[in-house]
């Protein structure tokens, strides 16, 4: 069974929407992770958590809000979005931080802003 | 600045083979390194990693060198297959201050021919 899960697995929004992504995991991981993948870019950090009710900015936050209201949930918001927003989407946990642990990643939201 | 990157967007080699993919980071607090696969649609997922106290890890037909003073580590895979056809990404953190940022490369894709 999937340790960890993305919803929804494919969205169109529109252009100013408003959109979010959710992602779960019963790893029981202290660290989880919104990471966006698009076609000549790898996987790009947008923002991370390592605790409860605690969200640090990644390496393109701009745009984007996250939210951890418990361990197991983890959110990425987007008040408006935008065309250049248009991508693949990936959640992952980790147990001891991406600095020395295995990250385990869902099955990814793609996101299309129209 | 791309702080880890992937020397080539598409490899292909024949069946049985051996191949080398190459990744290059910038940063010296780096001491995680690590190589994920990823088929289309699918989500990454650890193949293999290593830490800065060791040169070389192995498993199997997958072998990662590390060249600290070189800032750069490669995986080589022997006897490639078929199945071996995926996009691989490198990845690289820092253990030490805290982090809990695993930054990827661009990926390569990876073709098999038989």
């Amino acid at each position: 069974e999937a340790a960890v899960t993305q919803s929804p697995r494919s969205k169109v929004a529109v252009t100013g929407g408003k959109v979010t992504l959710s992602c779960h995991q019963t790893n029981n991981h202290d660290y989880m992770y919104w990471y966006r993948q698009d076609t000549g870019h790898g996987l790009r950090l947008i923002h991370y958590s390592y605790v409860a009710d605690s969200t640090e900015k990644g390496d393109i936050p701009d745009g984007y809000k996250a939210s951890r209201p418990s361990q197991e949930n983890f959110s990425l918001i987007l008040e408006l979005a935008s065309l250049s927003q248009t991508a693949v989407y990936f959640c992952a946990s980790s147990d001891a931080g991406a600095g020395t642990g295995q990250l385990y990643f869902g099955e990814g939201s793609k996101l299309t802003v129209l | 600045g791309q702080q880890v990157k992937q020397s080539s967007p598409s490899l292909t080699v024949q069946e049985g083979g051996i191949l080398i993919l190459n990744c290059d980071y910038e940063n010296d607090m780096f001491d995680y390194f690590a190589w994920y696969k990823k088929y289309p649609d699918n989500s990454p997922t650890l193949l293999i990693s290593v830490r800065s106290n060791v040169d070389k890890r192995e498993d199997g037909r997958f072998t990662v060198f590390l060249n600290k003073s070189g800032k750069h580590f490669s995986l080589h895979i022997t006897a490639s297959q078929p199945e071996d056809t995926a996009v691989y990404l490198c990845a690289a953190g820092a253990t030490q201050g805290g982090s809990a940022k695993l930054i990827f490369g661009e990926g390569t894709k990876l073709t098999v021919s038989s």
